[in-house]
């Protein structure tokens, strides 16, 4: 099945700076989703982009279909900004998602 | 919009005994997925429904768990003679039958379950 591998593992940054996160995936994919998973476990959707480039606010994400890897940005970060990021691609014909093991953001004031 | 429901959203219970989740998906969504996340992982499939149908299991879905939908509605999963490798946290999602996001799950706030 579909492998998915997230990197950094654990980035730590100040406020206000801006910080890129990295998703690679196995195999071609017809979902891409981005979550925010915060303190209390709950996964906050950030976005569905199984191709192209989308912004939200601070944040923007580009997935290459093509070459098989999407990023996250985050700019001007704040503290609410920490917490656990995912990335979970799905095959055609396969209706789950598979997870990266997830980067964890820390923002210090 | 309501958002995806869990219940409970703790559960502590001693090996060997059976427990029982509840999820309610965002209404009109026929797709249902459950998931387990434990502690520094990501979450992993379980299983997922279309409308009442069960049309996916993985591996990771043993005899000791069933999952029901019964109506296409609200699901529920069991899990019979619980061991101390149960204790994670039981992910519920939902997603649209048609429209521009049909594929994007949204997820409860999950079921933590604690093992002793």
């Amino acid at each position: 099945g579909i492998q998915v591998e997230q990197s950094p593992p654990d980035l730590i940054l100040q406020e206000g700076a801006n910080s890129t996160l990295r998703c690679n995936f196995s195999d071609s994919v017809n979902n891409l989703q981005w979550f925010h998973q915060n303190p209390w476990g709950q996964l906050i959707n950030l976005f569905y982009i199984p191709s192209g480039t989308k912004q939200n606010g601070r944040l923007s994400a580009t997935t290459v279909a093509t070459e098989r890897y999407s990023l996250l940005y985050i700019s001007s970060s704040q503290t609410t900004d920490s917490g656990v990021y995912f990335c979970a691609a799905g095959n055609r014909g396969a209706q789950k998602l598979v997870f990266g093991q997830g980067t964890r953001l820390t923002i210090n004031p | 919009d309501t958002g995806v429901s869990q219940d409970p959203r703790h559960k502590i219970t001693k090996r060997g005994q059976n427990v029982t989740f509840r999820c309610d998906p965002i209404s009109e969504h026929n797709r249902l997925y459950w998931y387990r996340q434990t502690l520094g992982q990501g979450p992993e499939f379980l299983t997922y429904f279309q409308n009442e149908a069960q049309l996916e299991k993985s591996r990771l879905l043993s005899d000791r768990f069933s999952a029901e939908r019964p109506k296409g509605s609200f699901s529920t999963l069991e899990i019979q003679r619980t061991e101390q490798g149960d204790s994670a946290m039981y992910l519920c999602a939902s997603s649209p039958r048609t429209g521009r996001h049909q594929e994007t799950q949204y997820f409860g706030p999950g079921t933590r379950l604690l093992v002793l």
